[in-house]
C-alpha cells in the first residue's frame, strides 16, 4: 500500500536559518510528488510539484525540491527561512492515474523572529 | 475566479446522529476528493469523485459516504455519529483526479459531543 513518511512533525529554526524537511514514501509505480503549505487559519496550498525531468523542482516562495528516485524521498528546502514562513508542510504522493493523493501527517515549522 | 467552497464551515452534532457536508468545486474542476484532516494523523484519504462516479475510495467504515451531482458538486454524509469521526472535512478539487495538484477549501470541522 501507499505511505508517506516525514522524518520531523515539529521543526523550530530562527529567521536565516536553513530548512530542508524530509519525506519519504513506498510505491513501486510510477507517481507525482507534492509539497503543500498550510499557513495558520488558511486552507492548504500548492508548494511546488514535480511530475519527471529534473529533479530540482522551483515552488513558490523561494522552496524547492529534490526528487532522489533511488531513495524514495522528496525533501523540501529553503536556503533562509523567514517567519512567515510559519505553517505546516504536508508531502503528498499521487499514483497517476489511481485517482489518490496520499499525504504525509505534516511537519509543523516554527520560526523564530 | 472563487475557490472551493464548504458548506457549512462549522458543525456540532451528537453521538448518533447522521451530518451532510457540502462542497462546491472550482468551476470547470470535474473531480473532487475528500480528506479528514485531525492532529497528528494528517490528511486521511476518504474519496474521489470524477463525473459523478466514484473512483476510488479510503479505509474509512461504510457509515462515511459521498456523492457527486452533475455540476460536479459533491456532498459528503456520515451516518451514526461517533466521537471519533470529529475532525476537519477537508474538500479538494481538480481538473482531472490530483495528478496535477488539488485546489482545497477551507473545509468544515466537525465537533461530535
Amino acid at each position: 500500500a501507499q505511505s508517506v513518511s516525514q522524518h520531523n512533525h515539529h521543526v523550530i529554526l530562527s529567521e536565516a536559518a536553513s530548512l530542508e524537511l524530509g519525506c519519504n514514501y513506498s510505491y513501486g509505480g510510477t507517481v507525482n510528488l507534492f509539497w503543500y503549505v498550510q499557513y495558520p487559519g488558511q486552507h492548504l496550498q500548492l508548494l511546488l510539484k514535480y511530475f519527471s525531468g529534473d529533479p530540482l523542482v522551483k515552488g513558490i516562495k523561494g522552496f524547492e525540491a529534490e526528487f532522489i528516485k533511488s531513495k524514495f524521498s522528496f525533501n523540501l528546502r529553503k536556503p533562509s527561512v523567514q517567519w512567515s514562513d510559519t505553517a505546516e508542510y504536508f508531502c503528498a504522493v499521487t499514483d497517476t492515474g489511481g485517482f489518490k493523493t496520499i499525504f504525509g501527517a505534516g511537519t509543523r515549522l516554527f520560526v523564530k523572529a | 475566479k472563487a475557490g472551493v467552497t464548504q458548506t457549512p464551515r462549522y458543525l456540532i452534532k451528537t453521538r448518533g446522529q447522521q451530518v451532510t457536508l457540502s462542497c462546491s468545486p472550482i468551476s470547470g474542476h470535474r473531480s473532487v476528493s475528500w480528506y479528514q484532516q485531525t492532529p497528528g494523523q494528517g490528511l486521511q484519504f476518504l474519496f474521489e469523485y470524477f463525473s459523478e462516479t466514484q473512483r476510488n475510495k479510503g479505509n474509512f467504515p461504510g457509515r462515511f459516504s459521498g456523492r457527486q451531482f452533475s455540476n460536479s458538486r459533491s456532498e459528503m454524509n456520515v451516518s451514526t455519529l461517533e466521537l471519533g469521526d470529529s475532525a476537519l472535512y477537508l474538500c479538494a478539487s481538480s481538473l482531472d483526479g490530483g495528478d496535477n495538484g488539488y485546489t482545497f477549501g477551507s473545509g468544515t470541522r466537525l465537533t461530535v459531543v
